[in-house]
């Protein structure tokens, strides 16, 4: 069984630090990797992707990416209350159209 | 540009009842994958259709079942509810022909609750 796992959390932090939320994944062919972000009662919204080792950045996120570890990782800078959220880490299964989705981990922001 | 929609909102159903929802993908999107959200899970893949076709399944038994129309919306169907298909349904939409095939957007889901 391919998974992906998350720490539940909640991670609190305080308003204006750095977040940073961990995936490992076990699928070594996995190629694609995604960060969504859910708000309590909401459908997730896709805030980042990445395809190759290393780090991508989109204003305040930067994704990180370590194929040889399996890990996946999620900054987010100056965070803000609004950031308050579930975030989950997603996988692409290796031959498959599959998205693999780890549990989720629960971001506070403290004002 | 107009996202991706599903309907309805919110259902209630009885044990032993079917349902069918409905999901529009992403304008200029082609391909549909439903998955089902547990309370304080990640998403479960239940399946994926392009060009009219299921053409992955994930681990749900035959009661769920699905279709895509030539405009590439697409219904989840669930016959025999049980208790424990309570859930959030989500539709997610990609677009096939391009090096980012698998990055799925989701619509705002589908809570349904079997009582």
């Amino acid at each position: 069984q391919k998974e992906v796992e998350q720490n539940s959390g909640p991670l609190s932090v305080p308003e204006g630090a750095i977040a940073s939320l961990n995936c490992t994944y076990s699928d070594r062919g996995s190629q694609s990797f995604f960060w969504y972000r859910q708000y309590s009662g909401k459908s997730p919204e896709l805030i980042m992707f990445i395809y190759s080792n290393g780090d991508k950045e989109d204003g305040r996120f930067t994704a990180q990416l370590n194929k040889a570890s399996q890990y996946v990782s999620l900054l987010i800078r100056d965070s803000q209350p609004s950031d308050s959220a579930t975030y989950l880490c997603a996988v692409n299964e290796d031959s498959s159209y599959k998205l693999i989705f780890g549990s989720g981990t629960r971001l506070l922001v403290r004002p | 540009d107009a996202g991706v929609t599903q309907s309805p909102t919110h259902l209630i159903k009885t044990r032993g009842q079917q349902v069918t929802l409905r999901c529009s993908p992403k304008s200029g999107h082609d391909t549909v994958s439903w998955y089902q959200q547990a309370l304080g899970q990640g998403p479960q893949f239940i399946f994926q259709y392009y060009e009219e076709e299921e053409r992955q399944r994930g681990n749900f038994p035959d009661r769920f079942s699905g279709h895509q129309f030539p405009n590439y919306s697409s219904e989840l169907n669930v016959n025999a509810l049980l208790l424990g298909d309570s859930a959030l349904y989500l539709c997610a939409s990609s677009l096939e022909l391009t090096e980012t095939t698998d990055t799925q957007y989701f619509g705002p889901g589908t809570r349904l609750t079997v009582l």
